[in-house]
Order: structure tokens, then sequence, then C-alpha cells
């Protein structure tokens, strides 16, 4: 069984620039997380989709978009970057029914210069 | 808002059991709490969640107060491996939200 895979696992920006990050989720799973992790701290929620469709929000402002797509594969997308987007970006996803099990992939880490 | 209270951090020698507290005084009743660890440079993993009664499984043991509004999470024999940030979470409205956690130090 493949886990959740995200990618780039790293990568470097400047400021005003836009990133995508990606996500493959587990086999199975149709709900996506994402989270922001800034050095020393705990996971930020971002957003989630379930079925193509976002269904909860943190406090992000509207630069932080995302898609699901039918295979539950999902991206996160970052525009007009600030040099505080610099962090961990988490994916995690979860199978269907309420059993509260996230599957964390390993992050992307983006740098913004 | 997590919403939950943890220490900043606690110390443990190898081998022995260690109880993480963890308080959630506004729980409501159809709250559930969760806990999950990352290890150095690793994404978060799940370690164990419940409502209302004790919960075991080959990880830890999930101890809640009767009137719900703390929780403990047990890790029976402790070794170095288990050095971690441990988050207990309020998963209200099916969301996961972290706080700042507890950072476990094992001592060899």
């Amino acid at each position: 069984e493949t886990g959740v895979t995200q990618s780039p696992t790293h990568l470097i920006k400047t400021r005003g620039q836009q990133v995508t990050l990606r996500c493959s989720s587990q086999s199975g799973h149709n709900t996506v997380s994402w989270y922001q992790q800034a050095l020393g701290q705990g996971p930020q929620f971002i957003f989630q989709y379930y079925r193509e469709e976002e269904n909860g929000r943190g406090n992000f402002p509207p630069r932080f978009s995302g898609l699901q797509f039918p295979n539950y594969s999902s991206e996160l997308n970052v525009n007009a970057l600030e040099l505080d987007d610099s962090a961990l970006y988490l994916c995690a996803s979860s199978p269907p029914g309420l059993t509260g099990e996230l599957f964390f992939g390993e992050g992307s880490r983006l740098t913004v210069l | 808002d997590a919403k939950t209270t943890q220490p900043n951090s606690m110390e443990s020698n190898e081998e022995e059991p260690v109880h993480l507290p963890c308080n959630h005084s506004t729980i409501s009743g159809t709250d559930y709490i969760h806990w999950y660890r990352q290890l150095p440079s690793q994404g978060p993993e799940y370690v164990i969640h419940g409502l209302t009664s004790n919960v075991n499984n080959r990880m830890a043991s999930l101890a809640i107060a009767e009137d719900r509004k703390s929780s403990t999470l047990i890790l029976h024999r402790a070794t170095l491996r288990d050095a971690a940030v441990y988050y207990c979470i309020r998963n209200s409205d099916d969301k996961i939200i972290f706080g700042k956690g507890t950072r476990l130090h094992i001592l060899p």
C-alpha cells in the first residue's frame, strides 16, 4: 500500500512568485488536508478537501488555494509569496468514515527569499 | 484555536512508563480526543484516539477522565525512538487542529 507522497520535497522561491505543491493521497482515502508548519511550531490547518470540494478552512488568506482531483490527489497553490510563507507544508489523507486518523506525507519545504 | 493545554516539555527515562497530560476543559460531548506525534524531520504520526472510554492499541493507551475535561497518553515502556513532539487534539467538526504539543525527551 503506497502512503501519502508529496512533491517537490524542497523548493526555493522569491517574494511575489507563485508555487504549486502536490500530494498523492493514500489509496482509498477521499479526504485531503493541508497544513503549514513553521520552524518550531505545530502544524497549522490550512484547508481540507472532500470529494473535490473544500469543506473546511483555517485562518489563511485567499492567496492560499487548493484543488482536489477525481483520483483524490490534491494541489496547494500559494500566490504572491511572502517571506513568512517559508515553512514545511504537510499533506494528510484520511479514509472514508469518521475514523479520525490522518496519514501524513513527509512534507514539502518551501523557502521564500 | 487548538483548545487543548499541554506542558511544553517532559523528560522520562528509557524503559519507564510515560504519562503525557492534556487539558481540554471546554470539550463538547461529540468531540473526539486524538493524539499524534511528530518525530524529527518527519510528518505527524497518528497514535490513538477516543471519545469516552479508555483506549489501548499497540502504540499506547489513552486514559480519559470521567468528565472528559482531561486525558492522559500513556507510553508503557519508553524507548529512545519515542522522543518526539506529542500533540493532543480535540477533533471538532471532523477537523484536526494542532496545538504546540509536548516535546518528550527520553534519557538513556
